[in-house]
């Protein structure tokens, strides 16, 4: 089945620290990945869409420069969050749907734990 | 722009007996799909069911089947003997048929499976 992989499954970084989270699709093309933020005991919020070759589309509310995202090649997306702080801690998880088939659902990355202290 | 909305923020359910999770949805469009996603405390997301809106008869998968009321705008979980591996946050998802494939996630379901 479609896997995808997420590294580093947890991260803990002082604030002001830059960190970079991966996001893989080991046996088939993306050519769309998403990237979205849990707090504790709530829901997945989409942050933004990641699309292979062109620029990231961010949810309202989403800081572009904070949160950058850079999808180079059609198994490769990064999240890199910029000068963290504290209130960016938070789990983060990333999917993607199989290129050139359509109706196919979301595959799930296993999550990044991001603590900032 | 839709919305998914989960109103049981926790069940619970004897093991081998059955429970019924609820969820709602609000969109103006016709053609799109429904998932349900179990979330166990591992936080794999892991998709458990899915439904074509388009597709009148309702989904089964195993013990999980949805009772899909597209008028109602209605798509709940069944969970016929209930495992203890079941117990896991349950979540509701809405998506577009075509155009942008994001899900739309409600708040989520916290299911405990009682021994």
């Amino acid at each position: 089945g479609a896997v995808v992989s997420q590294h580093p499954s947890r991260v803990i970084c002082k604030s002001g620290t830059s960190v970079k989270i991966e996001c893989r699709s080991l046996d088939f093309q993306a050519t769309t990945m998403f990237w979205y933020r849990q707090f504790p005991k709530q829901s997945l919020m989409l942050m933004a869409t990641s699309n292979e070759g062109s620029k990231a589309t961010y949810e309202q509310g989403v800081e572009k420069d904070k949160f950058l995202i850079n999808h180079a090649s059609l198994t490769l997306s990064t999240l890199t969050v910029t000068s963290a702080h504290p209130e960016d801690s938070s789990f983060y998880i990333c999917s993607a749907t199989r290129q050139g088939i359509s109706n196919q659902p979301q595959h799930f990355g296993d999550g990044t734990r991001l603590s900032i202290l | 722009a839709q919305t998914v909305t989960q109103s049981q923020p926790e069940m619970s359910v004897q093991e081998a007996e059955t429970v019924t999770l609820s969820c709602t949805y609000d969109t103006s469009e016709s053609d799109y799909y429904l998932f349900w996603y179990k979330q166990p405390p591992s936080r794999q997301m892991i998709l458990v069911i899915r439904q074509e809106a388009y597709k009148q008869q309702n989904a089964t998968e195993n013990r999980f089947s949805v009772n899909f009321q597209k008028a109602a705008k209605s798509f709940s979980l069944k969970i016929s003997d209930s495992q203890l591996g079941d117990a896991a946050m349950y979540f509701c998802a809405y998506r577009s048929e075509g155009g942008s494939e994001k899900l739309v996630f409600g708040k989520g379901t916290k299911l405990t499976v009682n021994p």
